[in-house]
């Protein structure tokens, strides 16, 4: 049974589309993140989230937001895609407060291609 | 500004050899903590260690071991008899003030 998984696993899209990627933890973890990991396998955290506290890393454009279903789904929306969005992204979970990643668990990843 | 800075690009050793990744970080804070991450050939991300500022303590788990030196604003990672499920990308991380910043990684190639 996986612990966080993410879909799609592989995303081609066009610049200028609108994309999400979904992530979905079994863990009953209080916090998920979302990663990013360019094609220089530079990583940089996105977001860090729980139902009371979202922390973004300001170097985030706002075309990036987070949405929180439940506890247990944190989705990446991702507006008017740009070639430089093209990575893998990661999603995440751990217990306790965002901000503070303690042990986490990753999904698999996203490629995301933007052409 | 906060940095972490991983010198090693590349290194390549032959099984059973033991191996230490270097991580040296820069931060003006005196409350920050300090991660490696491991991310094999297959690209999952694995978490291996969360260290905090306050703790120099160093840690030991199995065949892996970390030296946190706050003197020398170090974080190294060793592996003890290395073994080729042992290749992969270490990345070091730091964190404080909600800030969090990578290093560029290691990758450490374990031949038979």
């Amino acid at each position: 049974d996986t612990a966080v998984s993410q879909t799609p696993k592989y995303l081609v899209t066009q610049m200028g589309n609108d994309k999400s990627i979904k992530c979905e933890q079994n863990l009953g973890h209080d916090t998920m993140y979302w990663y990013k990991q360019d094609s220089k396998k530079f990583l940089k955290i996105m977001f860090s989230y729980n139902n009371k506290e979202l922390i973004i890393n300001e170097t985030v454009p706002n075309r990036f937001s987070p949405k929180s279903p439940d506890k247990a789904h944190l989705n990446l929306h991702i507006n008017s895609l740009e070639l430089g969005d093209s990575a893998v992204y990661f999603c995440a979970s751990s217990q306790g407060p965002p901000g503070l990643p303690g042990e986490q668990y990753f999904g698999p990843g996203t490629r995301l291609t933007v052409t | 500004a906060q940095k972490v800075t991983q010198a090693q690009t590349e290194i390549s050793v032959v099984e059973k050899e033991d191996v230490t990744l270097d991580c040296v970080y820069e931060t003006r804070d005196t409350t920050y903590y300090l991660f490696w991450y491991k991310q094999p050939p297959s690209g999952e991300l694995v978490f291996l260690i969360r260290r905090n500022s306050f703790d120099e303590q160093n840690e030991i788990s199995g065949r892996y071991s970390w030296n946190f030196q706050k003197s020398t604003s170090s974080f190294n990672f060793t592996i003890t008899a290395s073994q080729v499920v042992d290749s992969a990308v270490y990345f070091c991380a730091l964190l404080n003030n909600n800030d969090m910043r990578f290093g560029a990684g290691t990758r450490l190639t374990v031949k038979p």
